[in-house]
């Protein structure tokens, strides 16, 4: 069992806004940053948002993240075929002392 | 560019050790440190550990303690890490990847391609 909640499938079109969420508690999200990570089939993950809601250069401005309380969500708008992959949240968590992750989303486009 | 390479494919039998490299390159190495994380097949990811390749400073997941040692050769820019006493169930594909924060939980902005370890009698 992870310690950070998503939901193992989501969906879309090309073109729809779809939302990931991420769950976690006070010991992870609720005092640190939420990080996604986003992992195509047969890859290394790469970043996709750090400190919540930050975007490295080259992310594009379709990928958002943010953050409320305990939980924090990734979305998509403009889905495209190229987004279909895993998606992962990720926070340290000051109980357990390290990073934790979520269990993975996998999206898949319609 | 910047990179980190790791070193190829391992088969262990259960019991031993197994040793995996992460050599980095394009970006001063003791500016960064380095997180181990490791996916066994099909499922999700999870944190191994960070070490400080300024400084050597190391931070294990409790699950870990006592199996893992990592360290780093400035010398070569190059990261290890070891797991000791392998089991079937620590066959996953091992990823280094740079860490921006000064100390453990920060973002894991470049990864290694990956070292297949499978653990089998």
């Amino acid at each position: 069992q992870s310690v950070l909640t998503q939901p193992p499938s989501a969906s879309g079109t090309p073109g729809q806004r779809v939302t990931i969420s991420c769950s976690g508690s006070s010991s992870n999200i609720g005092s640190n940053y939420v990080y996604w990570y986003q992992q195509l089939p047969g890859t290394a993950p790469k970043l996709l948002i750090y400190r919540n809601n930050q975007r490295p250069s080259g992310v594009p401005d379709r990928f958002s993240g943010s953050k409320s309380g305990t939980s924090a969500s990734l979305a998509i708008s403009g889905l495209r075929s190229e987004d279909e992959a895993d998606y992962y949240c990720a926070a340290w968590d000051d109980s357990l002392s390290g990073q934790v992750f979520g269990g993975g989303t996998k999206l898949t486009v319609l | 560019q910047v990179q980190l390479v790791q070193s190829g494919a391992e088969v262990k039998k259960p019991g031993a050790s197994v040793k995996v490299s992460c050599k980095a390159s394009g970006y001063t190495f003791t500016s960064y440190g380095i997180s181990w994380v490791r996916q066994a097949p099909g499922q999700g990811l999870e944190w191994m550990g960070w070490i400080s390749a300024y400084n050597g400073n190391t931070n294990y997941a409790q699950k870990l303690q006592g199996r893992v040692t990592m360290t780093t050769d400035t010398s070569t820019s190059t990261a290890y890490m070891e797991l000791r006493s392998l089991r079937s169930d620590d066959t996953a594909v091992y990823y280094c990847a740079r860490d921006v924060g000064i100390a453990a939980g920060g973002a894991f902005d470049i990864w290694g391609q990956g070292t297949m370890v499978t653990v089998s009698s």
